[in-house]
């Protein structure tokens, strides 16, 4: 049974501190994927890493993977008010692109 | 840009009642996914198809059944309902190596 353990599992922060959120495995992933979701909606995609090391950036938010594909993290810099929510990891595995999700990091920024 | 529709987005049933939950994608997608959603657990997969006419199961089967006549359409069926399955279920959808689209989920209360 493939597991992906997420943490912290609740973070609250004021505007302007950064952040990490961790996402780990025992198990190797084809990618990794990280979602966000608002209150009465859907994940919605924020980023997908590949590659081992590799390292992507979406304004200030800046996801790793892991040199072995087990791990990734989630980092924030600067967080606002508007980064406020519930941010998901997803490893596909198995073909048809299938995912295993992590438990969530329910996040509040406050002013 | 419907996307992922589901339906209802609400439903309160009482133990052993059976309801269908209906998944519409307008995005010509082969493959779609149920999810069940439940506080502190991530989502968790249900049953995905890759086809129409194709079904298989994923990590939390019991007690569901679904189908997927129509290309763009999937049902997910509780045929007695248990307290046990009050969740946020998520329908989601996705071609050969693109990411997952999800629906805005449904909310089911079972007492």
């Amino acid at each position: 049974t493939q597991l992906l353990e997420q943490s912290p599992q609740f973070l609250s922060i004021q505007e302007g501190e950064n952040l990490t959120v961790y996402c780990n495995s025992s198990s190797v992933f084809s990618s990794l994927q990280w979602y966000r979701q608002e209150p009465g909606e859907g994940p919605v995609l924020l980023v997908t890493v590949v590659t081992g090391g590799e390292v992507k950036k979406l304004k200030r938010l800046t996801f790793q993977f892991g040199d072995a594909r087990k791990d990734s993290s989630l980092h924030i810099t600067a967080a606002q008010p508007g980064d406020t929510g519930l941010y998901l990891c997803a490893g596909a595995f198995g073909g048809y692109n299938k995912l295993i999700f992590g438990a969530g990091t329910r996040l509040a920024v406050h002013p | 840009n419907a996307g992922v529709t589901q339906t209802p987005k609400f439903r309160v049933l009482k133990t052993g009642q059976s309801m269908t939950l209906l998944c519409a994608q307008d995005m010509n997608h082969e493959y779609m996914y149920w999810y069940r959603q439940d506080p502190g657990m991530g989502l968790r997969l249900i049953h995905y198809s890759v086809g129409e006419g194709t079904t298989a199961k994923g990590e939390v089967p019991d007690g569901y059944n679904v189908s997927r006549l129509k290309k763009q359409n999937f049902l997910l069926g509780l045929e007695s309902a248990a307290p046990s399955q009050t969740s946020v279920y998520f329908c989601a959808s996705s071609s050969r190596n693109q990411p997952q689209h999800f629906g805005d989920g449904t909310r089911l209360s079972i007492l």
